[in-house]
């Protein structure tokens, strides 16, 4: 079954740190991963893509990995602000689909 | 920056009765998705719409759903007979080629 898992399910930090999350996917054939933030009560926003080829994508703050062989990436955020503060899901879409299947994501709570 | 957009952004409905939640994708999109979200759970797809056509559904979107796109503009999700089970926040979607945009959902509550 076509599973996207991520961890940690939830996280502390403080302002100004970095921190790095987690997803494991079992899509296959694979197509491409995004990352997604959502704050409460919105829809997600798409934050980076990265196909079968890439393995390193960065947006400002956030840097992406994609290691397309054990199925997983990661999402690093540097300098953590409180607008951080978010849910950060990883989306996966299989080749020959236009669905995505979301993880669970991990709630990010950045304190001052 | 274009966005998606939905209304209503709550809406009430008491179990059985019939509900219209509606959207505006981004101009020029051509693809577009209806997805749910029941709280505190992951984002659920239900289905995709390209060329006038469903493209894509899974197993949720059954037959008390259906989706539109009367006029050009608008692309609609109706629930025929709501239950309890409904009760989600709905998002819509629009795509142009790789990335999909997410409006800023509708919360339905089925009573």
């Amino acid at each position: 079954k076509n599973q996207v898992e991520q961890s940690p399910q939830s996280l502390i930090i403080l302002e100004g740190k970095n921190c790095t999350l987690q997803c494991n996917y079992t899509v296959s054939p694979f197509s491409n991963l995004r990352w997604y933030k959502q704050d409460t009560g919105r829809g997600p926003v798409s934050l980076t893509i990265m196909t079968f080829s890439e393995n390193t994508k960065s947006n400002g703050r956030y840097t992406a990995t994609l290691d397309a062989d054990t199925k997983q990436s990661s999402l690093h955020i540097t300098a953590s602000q409180l607008s951080d503060s978010a849910s950060y899901i990883c989306v996966v879409r299989g080749k020959g689909s236009y669905k995505l299947i979301f993880g669970s994501g991990t709630r990010l709570l950045v304190r001052p | 920056e274009p966005e998606v957009t939905q209304t209503p952004s709550h809406q009430v409905t008491q179990m059985g009765q019939e509900v219209i939640l509606r959207c505006v994708p981004i101009s020029n999109h051509l693809y577009f998705y209806w997805y749910r979200q029941i709280l505190g759970q992951k984002v659920e797809f239900l289905v995709s719409f390209y060329n006038n056509e469903i493209s894509e559904k899974s197993e949720i979107f059954d037959d008390q759903f259906s989706v539109e796109r009367p006029d050009g503009s608008n692309f609609t999700l109706k629930i025929r007979s709501t239950k309890l089970e409904d009760s989600a926040m709905y998002f819509c979607a629009s795509m142009d080629t790789d990335t999909q945009y997410f409006g800023p959902g509708t919360r339905l509550t089925v009573l």
